[in-house]
């Protein structure tokens, strides 16, 4: 199976810093991957699909990048909005699996 | 729109099992996977499996093997987790989620509780 690992676990940055987590992954795995935003209580949202493109309706603040083991999601000017739990997942041959996470706060 | 909407919480006795429903509306059924993904209190996400609405075909984690059943009824687009033999570990919320490969949308989840 194909683990995937995230750092840091936690973050916390002010209002208009940029940000970036990254994601591992245990062996190459082309762009195969998904990155998800969960705030408290709620499903995970899709921001980014592919590694780096973007949802429809996601801001452009957040992007998306890397290919083989190594991933990053950047968001360019943090929001209060945008405190959350991010997660990256590997998709395209089962078992799909998640990273650990990486909860934001200001 | 495009939306899953999911069963109401469970509380279950170890040993149980419980099944949870999630109705899909706003797109054609057959046309997407629905997958299952758990997530205990306070931990990460985890995926369990996923059905395919149009073929009946299942995939599932390793660890869920013979006792997790997915199924799914296109006469009503529902797709279906049975969970069997039941501990206090498999107590989270439980998500269906549309999509071959990522997952968009997502259901509302489903709190699933094993206590005796």
């Amino acid at each position: 199976d194909i683990q995937m690992t995230q750092s840091p676990s936690t973050l916390s940055a002010s209002v208009g810093d940029g940000v970036t987590i990254t994601c591992r992954a245990s062996q190459s795995i082309s762009t195969w991957v998904a990155w998800y935003q969960q705030k408290p209580g709620k499903a995970p949202k899709l921001l980014i699909s592919k590694a780096s493109s973007l949802q429809s309706g996601v801001p452009s603040r957040f992007s998306g990048s890397g290919s083989g083991t190594e991933f990053t999601l950047t968001i360019s000017s943090l929001q209060p909005d945008d405190v959350a739990t991010y997660y990256c997942q590997y998709y395209n041959t089962y078992p799909f699996t998640f990273g650990p996470g990486t909860k934001v706060d200001i | 729109q495009v939306q899953l909407v999911q069963s109401g919480a469970e509380v279950r006795e170890p040993g149980a099992s419980v099944k949870v429903s999630c109705k899909a509306s706003g797109y054609t059924f057959i046309t997407y996977d629905i997958n299952w993904v758990r997530q205990a209190s306070g931990q990460g996400l985890e995926w369990v499996g996923r059905v395919n609405p149009n073929s009946g075909d299942t995939n599932h984690a390793q660890k869920f093997r013979g006792r997790v059943t997915l199924t799914r009824d296109t006469s009503i687009t529902t797709a279906y987790l049975e969970l069997s033999s039941l501990t206090s570990e498999d107590s989270a919320v439980y998500y269906c989620a549309r999509g071959r490969n990522y997952f968009d949308p997502w259901g509302q989840g489903t709190l699933v509780t094993v206590s005796s």
